[in-house]
């Protein structure tokens, strides 16, 4: 089976500028999450989808994050205006029933300059 | 909102030595779950805990759950430089959630 895939693996942009991440679930999975990970702190929830709903988005910091799941499949999460404080690695995990166990992807490190 | 509070932040060893990391929150929890992150990788599911006083080996690692729920641990027995990452514990954020607080974690050294 494959794991859960996430691309770009490193992104640097400028601030001001808009990055768009993408995750690819495990296939089956309706439970997908986005995660970040800022310089030396804990691993942040963002939001979790349930197909292509968002069950809960409490963990977004602001307005300038959007995530979509169009048709329950992949998600992409979209930044714009990026802002230093942006800067970390996102990780997308799935699962297949809401509260079983996270299969994560290897991450997107952003960088925002 | 919850916070799991997890210790140390760093610990080295010598290899052959045993480890442990902590886990606490100050609220009764449903389930702890136990991760690893390897360096340069992502986090990986070792462990769900439910029970009060739980307690599940694998091979060198012992997870524990406390009485209470309030807390748990990650033993490691007799270290070997496989075991170098950063270990984290992770809790749903309140009842009937999906949302996990994630500890700070505890990022293993191992002195070969």
């Amino acid at each position: 089976e494959a794991g859960v895939t996430q691309f770009p693996s490193h992104s640097v942009i400028e601030k001001g500028q808009t990055v768009t991440l993408r995750c690819d679930p495990i296939s089956g999975h309706d439970n997908l999450y986005w995660y970040r990970r800022v310089m030396g702190k804990e691993i942040k929830f963002l939001l979790h989808f349930v197909k292509e709903s968002k069950q809960d988005e409490s963990g977004m910091p602001n307005n300038r994050f959007l995530a979509e799941r169009t048709g329950g499949t992949y998600s992409t999460l979209k930044v714009q205006p990026a802002e230093l404080e942006d800067s970390g690695v996102y990780f997308c995990a799935s699962s297949l029933t809401g509260g079983s166990p996270l299969h994560f992807g290897n991450g997107t490190r952003l960088t925002v300059t | 909102g919850q916070q799991v509070m997890q210790i140390p932040q760093y610990q080295h060893v010598q290899e052959g030595e045993d480890f442990t990391t902590y886990c606490n929150s100050s609220t009764t929890l449903s389930n702890i779950q136990w991760y690893k992150q390897r360096p340069g990788g992502h986090p990986v599911f070792l462990i769900q805990l439910v029970k009060s006083g739980e307690v599940k080996k694998q091979k060198r690692l012992t997870f524990q759950f406390g009485e209470a729920k309030k807390n748990s641990s990650l033993h490691i027995t007799a270290t070997q430089t496989t075991d170098v990452g950063t270990y984290f514990c992770a809790a749903p954020s309140g009842a009937g959630s999906y949302q996990l607080t994630f500890g700070k974690g505890t990022k293993l050294s191992v002195i070969p």
